[in-house]
């Protein structure tokens, strides 16, 4: 069964430390992405890897780091250095960086308390 | 700067009821425009993909326009139904960056 995992569900952090999210696809795509959704703001694009070993800060990037070892995986660390951390967290990925369509995981919900 | 908007926000319509949402974006520079639904709590799934070539795309009950001179599209559904109800976001992406920029979303309503 092909697509996006994304783990944990829901994410308690404490305020000062960091927590990485999962984000795995089985789908074969180059190009994988990080946003953030918050109410009455819509999606913002954190991070962006159009292919392995490389990546690309988006709108948001502050507070946030990745990595690109593996063509399945690009998890998301969201650093004690990110100031309003608690949102919804979505992973996506497409074949091509330009042109195809783009699909998305199930979300992570982080909440600082 | 690219910028999107759906209009309206909301929209609550009895069951069986065709509708059309709007998304209009400022610059005409993209690869395509892609329509998500999204239901509360989850992640987007993916329902219509246009290239900027094309003029439409149909998919079931849904089918979705594009003219790109005008920074238009619409997204029309056909015999709505409470299945239906969820948010609906289109986003366009960027001809020079290839990202994608998402409008806030309408949240439709489809009432038994």
């Amino acid at each position: 069964d092909g697509g996006i995992t994304q783990s944990p569900k829901y994410l308690f952090r404490k305020e000062g430390q960091n927590v990485t999210l999962s984000c795995e696809q089985n789908l074969n795509h180059d190009a994988m992405y990080w946003y953030r959704q918050d109410p009455g703001q819509g999606l913002r694009l954190i991070y962006y890897s159009q292919i392995v070993n490389d990546f690309q800060k988006g709108d948001i990037a502050e507070g946030y780091s990745v990595s690109r070892e593996k063509k399945e995986s690009f998890p998301l660390t969201v650093t004690s250095a990110q100031k309003n951390p608690t949102a919804f967290y979505l992973c996506a990925s497409t074949y091509s960086h330009s042109y195809n369509e783009q699909f998305f995981g199930p979300g992570t919900r982080l909440t600082v308390l | 700067k690219q910028e999107v908007t759906q209009i309206p926000a909301a929209l609550s319509v009895p069951e069986g009821e065709n509708l059309v949402l709007n998304c209009s974006f400022t610059d005409s520079a993209i690869y395509n425009l892609q329509w998500f639904r999204q239901d509360p709590g989850k992640g987007l799934t993916s329902l219509l993909l246009i290239q900027s070539s094309q003029r439409e795309q149909t998919s079931g009950r849904l089918n979705a326009s594009l003219d790109k001179s005008s920074g238009r599209s619409t997204l029309y559904i056909a015999a709505s139904q409470p299945g239906d109800s969820a948010t609906y976001l289109c986003a366009v992406k960027k001809a020079d960056t290839g990202k994608l920029i998402f409008g806030q979303g309408t949240t439709l309503q489809v009432k038994p």
